[in-house]
């Protein structure tokens, strides 16, 4: 069984950076395709971007390019996601998730962190 | 990049109905699709992936079709705990993950 814990919710200004980390419990973190959703206020769900087991490989939307940064530390089974500039816009709830198998869905989450952006 | 559409945005229903969701993909994705159910202040749960294989230990009330880029989740006969928001997913390596947009399930 994986589960993922999140940590804790964040209050930032517009401008700054938010680091958000994901610690999994189970056998598979070394192996496992793992993610990151947002979800803004009463809005649907955002995929972010996409981190391989060894972290050398990532994808990311294309409207977070520049912006974001995944990375993950295999020795303590953690995931962050960092991301900069943040404005208003930015408030959401974020959701880290792991791929299954063949990536057709996202299979175990986080319970969110709520990251707001006010000034 | 593949667009994904569901239809309704809302539905209301009573206990006890048959409903059924539409996701519309903006060309064909064969059968790679996956179905969520998410819950107020909660992460979303996967109902059904690959159109129909229901997931385990989901309801058998919860059902999937569909290929190509019509597909429909039905619920054959809506509990209170059904009362939920409901998000169908496409996966390709080129865009990653898309959503549609949800479609809010609630009590009549």
């Amino acid at each position: 069984q994986v589960q993922l814990v999140q940590s804790g919710a964040e209050v930032k200004k517009p401008g700054a950076s938010v680091k958000l980390s994901c610690k999994a419990s189970g056998d598979t973190f070394s192996s496992d395709y793992m993610n990151w959703v947002r979800q803004a206020p009463g809005q649907g769900l955002e995929w972010m971007g996409m981190i391989n087991p060894s972290g050398g490989r990532i994808s990311y939307a294309q409207r977070f390019q520049g912006r974001v940064t995944m990375t993950r530390d295999t020795s303590t089974s953690t995931l962050y996601m960092e991301l900069s500039s943040l404005r208003s816009a930015d408030t959401a709830v974020y959701y880290c998730a792991r791929s299954n198998n063949d990536f057709s869905s996202l299979d175990y989450w986080g319970q969110g962190t709520l990251v707001t952006v006010s000034s | 990049d593949i667009q994904m559409t569901q239809s309704p945005s809302t539905l209301s229903a009573s206990v006890g109905d048959r409903v059924t969701i539409t996701c519309r993909a903006s060309e064909s994705i064969s059968y790679w699709l996956t179905w969520y159910q998410q819950k107020p202040g909660k992460a979303p749960k996967v109902l059904i992936q690959k159109a129909s294989t229901l997931q385990s230990g989901v309801s058998s009330r919860f059902s999937g079709s569909g290929s190509g880029t019509e597909f429909t989740l039905t619920i054959s006969s809506l509990q209170p705990d059904d009362f939920a928001t409901y998000y169908c997913q496409h996966y390709n390596s080129y865009s990653g993950y898309t959503f549609g947009q949800g479609t809010k399930l609630e009590i009549k």
